[in-house]
């Protein structure tokens, strides 16, 4: 079966503090791998992607995803959280024979002072 | 300003009032789709469009139509909308497959209750 799994629904974090979103896909998604994040009230927006090349990849607002083949992963981190980055975090990936993204169940990550 | 914009962006409606919920995007995008996000289960892709009058289902179409007569816009139906549909729905276009790698941009949501 196609799969996103996102390990966490809910994680909390201090601000400043370090924070790892976890992803794993089933190897039936192709490798076109992405995260997005949803402030409140707002859509989607794209956070970083994985096509190809260097297995870590860089995003906006400080954000990185590793891309794990061996262990199917692709977890996404920040060194050191603000308040605003208080959101949902969708990983997703190209299912290529349907013609669409498959999203995991998203983390609803919260910092708090 | 690229944008995908959906309206309205809140509705409250009755079982079995047919409604429409509009996305256009000024982006000249070929792709275009439309989501359902429910607590718990992420997006769900509804309907998908390659182009003009080329539409397809995606994971969860029951109960819902599309249509593709203009690139720049993507209609979501419901004829006779059930409380089951109430939901967090989503348009998102993008330039190609995301195949490719493209982004895909979503519009702001429309929030459907169905009492």
């Amino acid at each position: 079966a196609q799969s996103v799994t996102q390990l966490d629904s809910q994680v909390p974090v201090f601000e400043e503090a370090p924070v790892e979103l976890r992803c794993n896909y089933s190897s039936s998604v192709s490798v076109y791998l992405f995260w997005y994040v949803q402030y409140p009230n707002q859509g989607l927006q794209l956070l970083l992607k994985y096509l190809s090349g260097s297995t870590l990849v860089k995003g906006i607002n400080g954000f990185e995803a590793e891309f794990n083949k061996s262990q199917t992963s692709f977890h996404l981190r920040k060194p050191s959280v603000h308040i605003s980055d208080t959101a949902e975090y969708f990983c997703a990936g190209f299912s290529g024979g349907y013609n669409k993204l498959i999203f995991g169940a998203g983390t609803r990550l919260a910092v708090h002072p | 300003e690229a944008q995908v914009t959906q309206n309205p962006r809140y509705l409250i409606t009755v079982t079995g009032k047919k409604l429409t919920v509009t996305c256009s995007q000024n982006m000249n995008h070929e792709y275009m789709s439309w989501y359902r996000q429910d607590p718990g289960l992420g997006l769900r892709q509804i309907y998908y469009s390659m182009n003009v009058e080329v539409t397809d289902k995606g994971d969860v179409p029951e109960g819902y139509k599309v249509s593709r007569k203009e690139k720049r816009n993507f209609p979501l139906i419901l004829e006779s909308p059930s409380p089951n549909q109430t939901s967090l729905y989503f348009c998102a276009s993008s330039s190609s497959l995301p195949l490719r790698g493209t982004e895909a941009f979503f519009g702001q949501g429309t929030r459907l209750t169905v009492v």
